[in-house]
Formats: C-alpha cells, structure tokens, sequence
C-alpha cells in the first residue's frame, strides 16, 4: 500500500511561517489533503486537492505539492494553530486506497 | 449544516464484537455524492481507515481490518453502522464516522466528535 511520510514534530515561533511536509512516491501525481486536529477534537479539513481551502479556513493556510513531497504552509502562525496536521491521499490504484500519513506534532514556540 | 454523532457502548469485553452507530442530520446518507465512512485513532497514535458504505449498501474495508469489520447502513434512518468483531486490546481507539466526498480524491469534510472505545474485561 502506499506509504506517506511526515516529520513527528514541527516548531515554530509566533509570527512566523510553518511548513509541514507529507513525503510519498510521486505524491504530485495525486491529489492531498491536510487535517488540523487539537487535542481532544475531531480533525477539521483546512486544505483539499493540494491547495484549495474549505470555507472558513483563513488565507494563512496553503497547500502544495510536487515531485515526492506535498507542503501545507501556516503563514504568520498563532497560537491556536498547535495542532497535530495530518495528510491524506487517495490512491485509486491500490487496494488499500485510502492513506493517512503518520501526523506532524505544530508547537508554537 | 451536517452533523455527524457516534454512539454505542465505550466498553467491550475482548474477543466480544464492537458495534457503534453513526446518526446523520442535516443532510440525507441516501445522496449519491458521498461514502460513510469509519476511522479510528489509537490513544496518542494516527489515524487509520477502517472503511466507509455508500448509501446503496457497496462497502470498501481496510485489508488489515477486512476480515473482522462490518459496515452496514439504514436509509430510513439516516444511520450507518459498524460492527469490529473478535477485538482485542488494540482496537482501543477513539472511533471516528465521516462523510467522504465522491466527487475528486476522497476527501473528509464532516467528522463526528468521536466516542472512545476501551477493550477490557
């Protein structure tokens, strides 16, 4: 099945600009898609099909995604942004199509 | 507005057979633009797929998963259902039920809040 990869943690200071990276072969063949979850919550959608946001989602959120690595970028990070993110894919040509990546801890400095 | 809300026993004795149920308001499960989906989170782990039906009754399960799950759904209720049989410790988890969009790559717009599932004597 496909396997995607991301860093357990991320800091960062307030003010400044995240990145989280969700590592997979060829993952910019595929479309991603980025979860927040805080403690104790369900996940919340914040970035579909690469880089369109649902709505509600402020414009510090964005997605990319080439080659092996998709990014989301936090720009201008607050404190409520320390969450857990995860990515997630759907590869059609497998037969576990449905793939979370590992999550990656945001601490806001 | 969707929403979403699990409900079922938080505790199940091992080797015993999970069911959880999953209520849809807001919105009908018979729309033909979504799966139904579950999705558990072992404490302090990830998340992982456990399946999701279409409203028609088609069911997609996780390989690891597929032997022991059952995901099932009642239009007339608006409700879907799973059933984990023969568990063990490890399928403690907090249990997810989501809409998964069909349209494009799958993604995950309504989650529930979760019910927390302890396998224990």
């Amino acid at each position: 099945s496909y396997v995607l990869t991301q860093p357990p943690s991320v800091s960062v200071a307030p003010g400044q600009t995240a990145r989280i990276t969700c590592g997979g072969n060829n993952i910019g063949s595929k479309s991603v898609h980025w979860y927040q979850q805080k403690p104790g919550q369900a996940p919340v959608l914040v970035v579909y099909d690469d880089s369109d946001r649902p709505s509600g989602i402020p414009e510090r959120f964005s997605g990319s995604n080439s080659g092996n690595t998709a990014t989301l970028t936090i720009s201008r990070v607050e404190a409520g942004d320390e969450a857990d993110y995860y990515c997630q894919v759907w590869d059609s040509s497998s037969d576990h199509p449905e793939v979370f990546g590992g999550g990656t801890k945001l601490t806001v400095l | 507005q969707v929403q979403l809300q699990e409900s079922g026993p938080g505790l199940v004795k091992p080797s015993q057979t999970l069911s959880l149920t999953c209520t849809v308001s807001g919105g009908s499960i018979s729309s033909g633009d979504y799966y139904w989906s579950w999705i558990r989170q072992p404490p302090g782990k990830g998340l992982e797929w456990i399946g999701y039906i279409y409203y028609s009754g088609s069911t997609y399960y996780n390989p690891s998963l597929k032997s022991r799950v059952t995901i099932s759904v009642d239009t007339s209720k608006n409700q879907f259902s799973l059933k984990l049989s023969s568990v063990t410790a490890a399928d403690t988890a907090v249990y997810y039920c989501a809409r998964v969009v069909i349209k494009g790559p799958h993604a995950i717009d309504y989650w529930g809040q979760g019910t927390l599932v302890t396998v224990s004597s």
